[in-house]
């Protein structure tokens, strides 16, 4: 089955304690990308991958990390978490760049994750 | 830098009733549109998309949305809503070429039986 996991599905964790939120895609895209979910925010990109080690900032970067060692893999990294970064967050991937059809985004399950 | 707005922030409706839900964009120059669906307590999903040809296009589970290029619109429309509609619904914008994506803020969609 076609399908963006994320692992965990809940993270309770304190100020500080670094921590890394897995995302893996079977179907062999070329482009992922992390968001938050916020309350009457939306969805605001965190990070994106166009393929493996290209990596760039989307609109709300700060005190985030990723990696993309990688095609199918692209863990998002909380070197040293903050209250301000709990929020429900998504991971989400697409066949490639380009205005073409294959620009449709399919996303994982979501990770709640609290920090206090 | 796109944006995209949806005014519409919280959406009361009764089974039968018409549905339109607004989404401008901001961005001068091609564009690429989607309208994606949340039920509670899942994960986003693709309602329908745009990237050219007929600016009206149709979706899953009887949506349709009209792209007019001179409005920078991208309206979602449902001609007859069901309890089942009940969700939140983004739209996005991604411009050509590029892989960064834009949402709006979403809007709840609450569908009275």
């Amino acid at each position: 089955e076609a399908q963006v996991t994320q692992n965990p599905r809940y993270l309770i964790t304190v100020t500080g304690k670094k921590l890394t939120v897995t995302c893996s895609q079977n179907m062999n895209h070329e482009y992922m990308s992390w968001y938050r979910q916020d309350p009457g925010l939306g969805l605001r990109q965190i990070y994106y991958s166009m393929n493996v080690e290209v990596t760039d900032k989307g609109d709300v970067p700060e005190g985030y990390k990723v990696s993309r060692k990688e095609k199918r893999n692209f863990p998002l990294i909380l070197e040293s978490p903050s209250p301000n970064q709990t929020s429900l967050y998504f991971c989400a991937s697409s066949f490639g760049a380009g205005g073409s059809s294959y620009n449709e985004q399919f996303f994982g399950p979501g990770t709640r994750l609290t920090v206090l | 830098a796109q944006s995209v707005s949806q005014h519409n922030h919280h959406v009361i409706l009764s089974e039968a009733a018409s549905l339109e839900l607004g989404c401008n964009y901001s961005y001068g120059g091609t564009v690429n549109l989607f309208w994606y669906v949340q039920y509670p307590g899942q994960h986003l999903q693709l309602l329908l998309k745009y990237f050219s040809g007929d600016p009206l296009v149709k979706g899953i589970k009887g949506f349709e949305a009209e792209f007019i290029k001179s409005k920078f619109s991208f309206n979602l429309r449902k001609p007859s809503v069901q309890w089942s509609d009940t969700a939140e619904y983004f739209c996005a914008v991604t411009i050509g070429g590029y892989q960064k994506v834009t949402f709006g803020t979403g809007t709840k969609l609450q569908v009275i039986p």
